[in-house]
């Protein structure tokens, strides 16, 4: 069955490192992986799309790896601050025909200390 | 900013009981989303509209849920009866049109407690 992961362990890191994320995907080929940021008692925020022709995307201290091969992105926040603790959910359109039926990781808990 | 309107934000119901969630999107998006996200989880799929057309509503329980979004703006979720296993938060998104590469916006999502 269709399934992704992501780290089930909260990430704690000191203020001004890098964060770094992982989302793995198995039986999909999918064309594209969005990047959601979600905290305590709220929606989620989308953060970044990067589509399967794109190795790499950039968002300000933001940066998105998508590995087909491996079938694995990679999120990463460099200089972090604490206003960077929340949850980062991964997702993917659970279709082959691109309708926006996304499936999401449960998501990995980033806590920044200062 | 535009944003994705829910009501009740909480709401707390005894099992077997009704209960009704309602969600105004953004202004011009045509296509609605009504998720479950249960503690620890990703959000999951329940409903997809495409104005006031069903799109995907395969992971709905439909013996007990349904959603209506008739005039193509607002939409309805509704669950009777209640079971305890439906304690979850229940988020609205939506996105201007059908298609994975725009991105969904998330209202604040009702917190529904089954007792």
């Amino acid at each position: 069955s269709q399934k992704i992961e992501q780290n089930s362990e909260a990430l704690n890191i000191q203020e001004g490192k890098t964060a770094t994320l992982t989302c793995n995907y198995t039986n999909y080929s999918p064309a594209y992986l969005q990047w959601y940021r979600q905290d305590p008692g709220r929606g989620p925020v989308f953060l970044l799309l990067i589509r399967e022709n794109e190795k790499e995307k950039r968002k300000e201290r933001l940066k998105v790896t998508f590995d087909t091969t491996l079938k694995q992105s990679l999120f990463h926040i460099t200089a972090s601050q604490p206003a960077d603790s929340a949850t980062y959910l991964c997702a993917l359109d659970r279709s082959s025909s691109n309708t926006g039926k996304l499936i999401f990781g449960q998501g990995t808990t980033l806590q920044v200390k200062p | 900013e535009a944003e994705v309107a829910q009501s009740p934000r909480y709401k707390i119901t005894e099992k077997s009981q009704a209960v009704a969630f309602w969600c105004d999107p953004i202004s011009g998006h045509a296509t609605l989303y009504w998720y479950r996200q249960i503690l620890g989880q990703g959000p999951e799929l329940l409903v997809q509209f495409q104005d006031e057309s069903v799109v995907d509503d395969s992971q709905l329980p439909k013996d007990r849920f349904s959603a209506e979004r008739l005039k193509g703006v607002d939409s309805t979720l509704k669950i009777q009866p209640a079971e305890l296993g439906d304690s979850a938060m229940y988020l609205c998104a939506s996105s201007l049109e059908v298609s994975s590469y725009n991105e969904q916006f998330f209202g604040p999502g009702t917190r529904l407690t089954v007792l």
